[in-house]
């Protein structure tokens, strides 16, 4: 089966670092992928992994461990507008490229 | 990253009209594109997967005569919400796969529909 697990809910104070942690099992794997979505809107492409270790961009970096079947978004000096969903998604095998989404972790940061 | 556009960005419509959505790749071409539906927090659902030239595949327990997918060219892909009801209500969104030298999925902005 397919089963892509996130925290639901994380709490941050600004300025901190917060890691938001994705475990999966799926049938097939060709990348992971992490989006941020704010309420209302569509979610906007963060990071993507296809082979283990960590890729930084900026304030955020994401770690794979493919044997492991986990993966982490590391997010750096939070802002407030930091606050959003965070959404895992592990890419199937097969010319689609199909996603397949966990349930996304509402991370909000307090002053 | 790449562009992708949605339209209209919210509609409101009476039950039992039928809406289209189009969905455009503005900056690269997108042989495949993915329609979702989320309903408040939760997560995206997908609802099928629109391949440039073939029929759409439709995920289990989508209706495909009620949801109608079109994808005549690399850069647009339309979804059609025929005989609308309330519980359609929703906000659909659509992904297009950049396979060049990214391989990466961009969201549209969705599209927010109220059936009255």
């Amino acid at each position: 089966g397919q089963n892509i697990d996130q925290p639901t809910e994380m709490t941050a104070t600004e300025g901190a670092i917060v890691q938001i942690n994705c475990t999966y099992q799926t049938s097939g794997f060709n990348g992971l992928f992490w989006y941020q979505q704010h309420a209302g809107e569509a979610p906007t492409f963060l990071s993507y992994n296809v082979l283990d270790g960590l890729e930084e961009k900026g304030r955020f970096s994401s770690f794979l461990s493919r044997s492991k079947g986990y993966s982490y978004l590391l997010l750096k000096e939070l802002q407030m507008k930091d606050s959003a969903s965070y959404l895992c998604a592990v890419r199937s095998l097969g010319n689609t490229g199909k996603l397949i989404f966990g349930q996304g972790t509402t991370l909000q940061v307090k002053p | 990253g790449a562009v992708v556009s949605q339209h209209p960005s919210w509609v409101i419509c009476k039950s039992g009209t039928s809406v289209k959505i189009e969905c455009r790749s503005l900056d690269f071409q997108a042989t495949t594109m993915f329609w979702y539906r989320q309903f408040p927090k939760q997560s995206l659902m997908l609802m099928a997967t629109s391949n440039e030239g073939s029929k759409a595949t439709y995920e289990q327990g989508v209706e495909k005569d009620k949801f109608l997918i079109n994808h005549a060219s690399l850069t647009l892909s339309t979804l059609t919400v025929t005989s609308a009801h309330p519980e359609d209500s929703s906000f659909y969104i659509c992904s297009a796969r950049d396979s060049g030298t990214t391989d990466t999925q961009y969201f549209g902005p969705g599209t927010r529909l109220t059936v009255l």
